[in-house]
């Protein structure tokens, strides 16, 4: 079983505040990294899928980065809302199977 | 249709009953994935079926027992379940189950299963 650690394992912060959580994965075997938002009493869904060392992606106000040399993935979230709010789980993807960490849960105040 | 449905949402049995979590998705993905999620911890992965064949068992006990009748199907047969069994569990697919970590995992909403 691989280790993937997420921190941290949570966090609060005000409406409009910026916020940034990692990833930490074996830097042997890297095929993919994914991030996905998951929401109380619904399916989490896929933010990013990342491939290669250096990949940056973004979707509106979040974005994420990648090392795979080092082992780690950053998310981030500038101005974060209310409906933020969510768990935010990465999986490190060896082969043909998905390791998950934990989670961080985000609760955005307004 | 984009979304893996999962039923029933809730689930409560005894030791000694014998109960089927259902899942279905038609979105033409070829793979299909239970996870089992406890509290505060990551899923974990249970079973892969790939093109309706089972191809990963992660060291599941038996009276866990998958099933995927057709590519748009995915049961679980429970059988004499502890009560440690009590769980989330999360049936997801994704277009193939061949290699390609950018395979993203389309989630159902999960069963939580109590068992007494």
């Amino acid at each position: 079983i691989l280790n993937v650690e997420q921190s941290p394992q949570s966090l609060h912060v005000q409406e409009g505040d910026s916020t940034n959580f990692t990833c930490s994965f074996p830097s042997s075997n890297f095929y993919a990294l994914h991030w996905y938002r998951w929401e109380t009493a619904k399916s989490p869904e896929a933010l990013f899928v990342m491939t290669l060392n250096g990949d940056e992606k973004k979707k509106g106000r979040i974005s994420a980065t990648l090392n795979t040399k080092e082992g780690y993935s950053y998310l981030y979230i500038k101005g974060s809302q209310p409906e933020d709010s969510a768990t935010y789980l990465c999986a490190f993807c060896n082969f043909n199977k998905f390791y998950f960490g934990s989670g961080t849960k985000l609760n955005v105040k307004p | 249709d984009t979304e893996v449905t999962q039923t029933p949402k809730h689930l409560v049995m005894g030791m000694t009953n014998k109960k089927s979590l259902k899942c279905e998705q038609h979105m033409g993905h070829r793979a299909m994935y239970w996870y089992k999620q406890k509290a505060k911890k990551p899923p974990e992965l249970m079973f892969v079926y790939s093109y309706e064949k089972l191809s990963i068992n992660e060291s599941v006990p038996s009276r866990f027992s998958p099933e995927c009748p057709n590519s748009s199907l995915l049961n679980l047969h429970l059988h004499a379940l502890q009560p440690e069994d009590s769980a989330l569990y999360l049936c997801a697919s994704s277009q193939d189950g061949t290699g390609a970590g950018a395979n993203v995992l389309t989630f159902g909403a999960g069963s939580r299963l109590t068992v007494l």
